[in-house]
């Protein structure tokens, strides 16, 4: 696609649940990002794959988070047993030679 | 992780005005990005500068690599209203990641 999708926009869960969070990037892009923003910050990196592999996973904050990219393309972060502090936006990117393109991130609300 | 430092936390100024921002570190980086976000959306990529001293320009935007490759700046000509959001820095080290400042909040009254 021309940009990177990311599905759904917004997302509340109950605290436990478990959540999915699904990233399309821009075709062709082998670089994909997860960051994640906490309201009024910037965004702070969680996992890096470069095609199908996660040779970064450094800063996802606990064993609560896994992420995947199977197939080298569609991403899903998930969230097992959701926090209150878990609450953010989550923002995708793929990556070329001049930076990041970011797709419109999923606002994660636990309650 | 490494922290960047972006001044002025906010900004309101009149339409018209020109505005300033920088982003320091104590880190030195190879790669500096500047992006603005509007509510609701993700960042979206303003001017990338790749090495030290350079300047670059898109449209009224002009954004410098400082020299010592610790800090960086952003200076918007004649502000407009649609040049409200919030503006941050990126800094690359090394490989792909980016670290992001806090971000400068920008307000323009018309």
């Amino acid at each position: 696609g021309a940009g990177v999708s990311q599905s759904p926009r917004y997302k509340v869960a109950k605290r436990g649940q478990d959540v999915a969070l699904r990233c399309d990037p821009i075709s062709g892009h082998v670089s994909l990002f997860w960051y994640q923003q906490a309201l009024g910050q910037g965004p702070e990196f969680l996992t890096y794959f470069q095609n199908e592999a996660q040779l970064d996973k450094s800063g996802l904050p606990s064993d609560r988070f896994f992420a995947e990219r199977p197939e080298g393309s569609v991403s899903t972060l998930k969230i097992q047993r959701t926090q209150q502090e878990d609450s953010a936006v989550y923002l995708c990117a793929s990556y070329d030679l001049y930076g990041y393109t970011f797709g419109s991130g999923t606002r994660l609300t636990v309650v | 992780g490494q922290q960047l430092n972006q001044s002025p936390q906010s900004m309101f100024i009149q339409e018209g005005e020109d505005v300033s921002m920088n982003c320091t570190s104590s880190s030195i980086f190879n790669t500096w990005l500047w992006y603005k976000q509007e509510p609701g959306e993700g960042p979206v990529l303003l001017i990338a500068l790749y090495k030290a001293g350079e300047l670059t320009s898109n449209g009224r935007l002009t954004a410098q690599f400082g020299i010592t490759r610790k800090d960086s700046f952003l200076n918007i000509s004649a502000s407009i209203p649609s040049d409200v959001g919030i503006y941050f820095c990126a800094g690359q080290i090394t490989g792909n990641q980016f670290y992001f400042g806090t971000g400068t909040s920008l307000t323009v009254i018309p």
